[in-house]
C-alpha cells in the first residue's frame, strides 16, 4: 500500500464549479499534513498546511481527519488559473511524501 | 520569484560525463533536499541534510553524490549516469526535523536533466 493515496482524477470543471480532492495516508506517525500544487514543467509550491481545525485561505479549504488518516481540499468558484496537478503530502521525521497528484483542468 | 536557486535549469550530459548540480537559499533554513521526479509522476525523495549533515540516503546509486559546503549550499555531482536518470531534480528546504513541523518545504524550479 502506497504511502499516500489520492483519487488520480483527472478533474475537468467549468469555470465557477466547486471541486473536492480526497487524500488517505497510512503511517499513523504522520506529523504533518500540507497540499502542494503543480503547474506542467514547474517546482511544486506550497498551497497550504492543514489541520485537523480545518483551515481556508479564500476559495481553498483544507482539512484533516486523523482518526480515519484522510485529507481534503475544496476548491470554490474555480478558476482557469486553477488548472494544475494537486499533491497531497505527508511529512514524517523531515520527509515529505507525495501523493501521485490529481489533475485538474478547468475550462471556460 | 523562488527562494531556492538551482543553476543550471537544463542539462544534457554523456554517460561519461562528470556534472554537478547546485542549489543555493538564503532564507536561514538548515534542511537542504534533493528529490527526483520522473513525467508524470510525484517527486522522490533522494537525500536529505539537516544541519550540513546528510541525514537520509534513499538508497540512492553511488553515481549521485551530495555534498553540502554550508548551510546555504548544496550540489548534487553527477558521474557515468544512465539514460533512465534523465527527470527532473528538484532541490528543497526547510526548518529540519522537529522544529519545522508545520512548514512545508519551498522548492527551487529545478534542473532538467537529460542523459544521452
Amino acid at each position: 500500500r502506497k504511502e499516500v493515496e489520492q483519487d488520480p482524477g483527472p478533474f475537468n470543471v467549468p469555470e465557477g464549479a466547486t471541486v473536492a480532492f480526497n487524500c488517505t495516508y497510512s503511517n499513523s506517525a504522520s506529523q504533518s499534513f500540507f497540499w502542494y500544487r503543480q503547474d506542467c514543467r514547474k517546482e511544486p509550491k506550497l498551497l497550504m498546511s492543514v489541520y485537523s481545525s480545518g483551515n481556508e485561505d479564500g476559495r481553498f479549504t483544507a482539512q484533516l481527519n486523523r482518526a480515519s488518516q484522510y485529507i481534503s481540499l475544496l476548491i470554490r468558484d474555480s478558476k482557469l488559473s486553477d488548472s494544475a496537478t494537486y499533491l497531497c503530502v505527508v511529512r514524517r521525521w523531515g520527509k515529505l511524501t507525495f501523493g501521485q497528484g490529481t489533475i485538474l483542468t478547468v475550462h471556460p | 520569484d523562488t527562494e531556492v536557486t538551482q543553476t543550471p535549469k537544463h542539462l544534457v550530459m554523456g554517460m561519461t560525463n562528470k556534472k554537478s548540480l547546485k542549489c543555493e537559499q538564503h532564507m536561514g533554513h538548515r534542511a537542504m533536499y534533493w528529490y527526483k521526479q520522473k513525467a508524470k509522476k510525484p517527486p522522490e525523495l533522494m537525500f536529505v541534510y539537516s544541519y550540513e549533515k546528510l541525514s537520509i540516503n534513499e538508497s540512492v546509486p553511488s553515481r549521485f553524490s551530495p555534498e553540502c559546503p554550508n548551510s546555504s549550499l548544496l550540489n548534487l555531482h553527477l558521474h557515468a549516469l544512465q539514460p533512465e536518470d534523465s527527470a527532473l531534480y528538484l532541490c528543497a528546504s526547510s526548518h529540519p526535523g522537529q522544529t519545522g513541523v508545520n512548514y512545508g518545504y519551498t522548492f527551487g524550479s529545478g534542473t532538467r536533466l537529460t542523459v544521452v
